[in-house]
C-alpha cells in the first residue's frame, strides 16, 4: 500500500482482556518495527522484523506480549492479560533500509 | 534505554523565527534521523544524516551533526504554525542493523 497501515486506530479493553493489534507495512519494505508510546513521552522499542532472520525481541516489557509477521507483510502484536499499565500508542514502522515509515498507531486504553 | 536526549522539552517561539533543537547520544552510531510528531501518532521521517557527514539541509531544515561531542542540531528556519509539533532525534547504532532508539522529543509551539 501506499502507507503504513495499523488497526483498530483506537481500542479500549477490559484488564485481563487479551488484544491483537495489526500492522500492514509498505509493500516491498524488508523491515517492520513496532514501539509503544506512553502519554507524553519518546517511543520505546519492542521488536524487530528483519527478513526472514529471527526477530529481535530485546524490547518486550514481558512475556505478555507476542508478535508475529507473515513473511514480509502483516504483523500481529498480541498482549494477554492486559494491565493498566498497557495503555499507550502502539505504532509500527517499516523501513527499507533508510528513514521509517509509521503508521498512525492504535491507542490502546486498558480500564 | 533512552539513547538520544533532545534539549530544550520544549521550545515556543514567534512564527518568522528560527527554532533551534539539540539532541545528544551516547554509543557511536551508524545514522542519525530526526522525526516529526503532530497530535501524538504517527511520526514523519524529516532528514537522516550519516556519521561521516557534518551538515545536511532539506528545504527549511538544516541538521549538524558532531561525532566528537555525541551530539546534533535541528534547525527549522522561518517558523511557521504549521511547525508545531513534537520532534525526536533517533539514532541507529554503529552495527548498522539496529531498530531505531528515539529521545523524549522537543514539543516546539509556533505561535502566530
Amino acid at each position: 500500500g501506499a502507507g503504513v497501515s495499523q488497526s483498530p486506530s483506537n481500542k479500549v479493553t477490559e484488564k485481563g482482556k487479551d488484544v491483537e493489534l495489526r500492522c500492514d507495512p509498505i509493500s516491498g519494505h524488508t523491515a517492520l518495527y513496532w514501539y509503544r508510546q506512553r502519554l507524553g513521552q519518546g517511543l520505546e522499542f519492542l521488536i524487530y522484523f528483519q527478513g526472514n532472520s529471527a526477530p529481535d525481541k530485546s524490547g518486550l516489557p514481558s512475556d505478555r506480549f507476542s508478535a508475529e509477521r507473515t513473511g514480509e507483510s502483516v504483523s500481529t502484536l498480541t498482549i494477554q492479560r492486559t494491565q493498566q499499565e498497557d495503555s499507550a500508542v502502539y505504532l509500527c514502522a517499516s523501513s527499507n533500509g533508510g528513514g521509517y515509515t509509521f503508521g498512525s498507531g492504535t491507542r490502546l486504553t486498558v480500564v | 534505554s533512552q539513547q538520544g536526549e533532545e534539549d530544550p522539552q520544549a521550545l515556543s517561539i514567534q512564527e518568522g523565527e528560527n527554532a533551534t533543537m539539540n539532541c545528544s547520544y551516547k554509543t557511536s552510531i551508524n545514522n542519525l534521523q530526526w522525526y516529526r510528531q503532530n497530535s501524538g501518532r504517527g511520526l514523519v521521517h524529516l532528514i537522516l544524516i550519516r556519521s561521516n557527514e557534518r551538515e545536511k539541509h532539506s528545504g527549511r531544515l538544516r541538521v549538524t551533526l558532531d561525532t566528537s561531542k555525541k551530539s546534533s542540531s535541528l534547525l527549522i528556519t522561518a517558523s511557521r504554525a504549521a511547525d508545531t509539533a513534537s520532534y525526536f532525534c533517533a539514532t541507529v547504532r554503529l552495527s548498522g542493523n539496529t531498530p531505531l532508539v528515539f529521545g523524549k522529543g522537543t514539543r516546539l509551539s509556533v505561535i502566530a
